[in-house]
């Protein structure tokens, strides 16, 4: 299955500022799609993204917090604009794996601090 | 998209088999059933996924009913390290996973 690469790992940010999380994948994938864990929670989409198309976002997440790039369909970015404490999170990215019924892949994740 | 049911924690201890059940009452013709597991720490990984029977890879058993209503992953001679949180996800293959608030489970030695 493919081999997602996540960067940083991890970022203590103040708040107002903006972070942007890298996500590259070993091959190449039609779909890429993002997910935000809060502390102790369940996973949540916060949109998918479509390689030469502005990215889908789910009810609840808005462009204008959340800017995505997908450059191309081995890349993609998110970021996460003018920060506040609820924004600490854990950051994932996932793609479709490309075997017959293995599912989803998913990186490692970025963990956000936001002080 | 099905909403799932399952145990919010459970206990077992090293050797046993675990058995976590997941109820989506209102799965679709459609819909697989799959399975992921999180370390902290981590992101999710991909256990197995089935539509109907049984299903079986080299690390758990998937087991649907009939009427698909339910499943049940089970986990055989569990360690330490199999202790993680499991998600029951069920959906068609389009990427948009709903996860629910999974299954911690505790491998006690």
């Amino acid at each position: 299955s493919a081999v997602i690469s996540q960067k940083p790992s991890r970022d203590i940010c103040q708040r107002g500022t903006s972070l942007t999380i890298q996500c590259q994948v070993d091959s190449q994938v039609t779909m890429m799609f993002w997910y935000r864990q809060q502390p102790g929670q369940s996973l949540t989409l916060i949109a998918t993204a479509n390689q030469g198309s502005e990215a889908t976002y789910e009810s609840g997440f808005v462009i204008d917090k959340f800017p995505i790039s997908r450059p191309n369909l081995t890349f993609s970015t998110l970021t996460v604009s003018n920060m506040s404490p609820e924004d600490s999170s854990i950051y994932l990215c996932s793609v479709e794996a490309k075997d017959a019924g293995y599912g989803y892949t998913f990186g490692s994740g970025t963990r956000l601090t936001v002080v | 998209l099905a909403k799932t049911t399952q145990p919010i924690s459970m206990d077992s201890y090293e050797g046993q088999e675990v058995n976590i059940t997941c109820s989506h009452n209102n799965i679709a013709t459609n819909d697989y059933i799959t399975w992921y597991q999180q370390f902290p720490s981590q992101g999710p990984r991909f256990i197995i996924q089935g539509y109907k029977t049984k299903v079986t890879n080299e690390v758990a058993s998937l087991f649907i009913p009939a009427d698909r209503k339910s499943s049940t992953l089970s986990l055989p001679r569990v360690s330490l390290s199999d202790t993680a949180v499991y998600y029951c996800l069920v959906g068609y293959d389009t990427g948009k996973l709903i996860f629910g608030q999974g299954t911690t489970l505790q491998v006690k030695p």
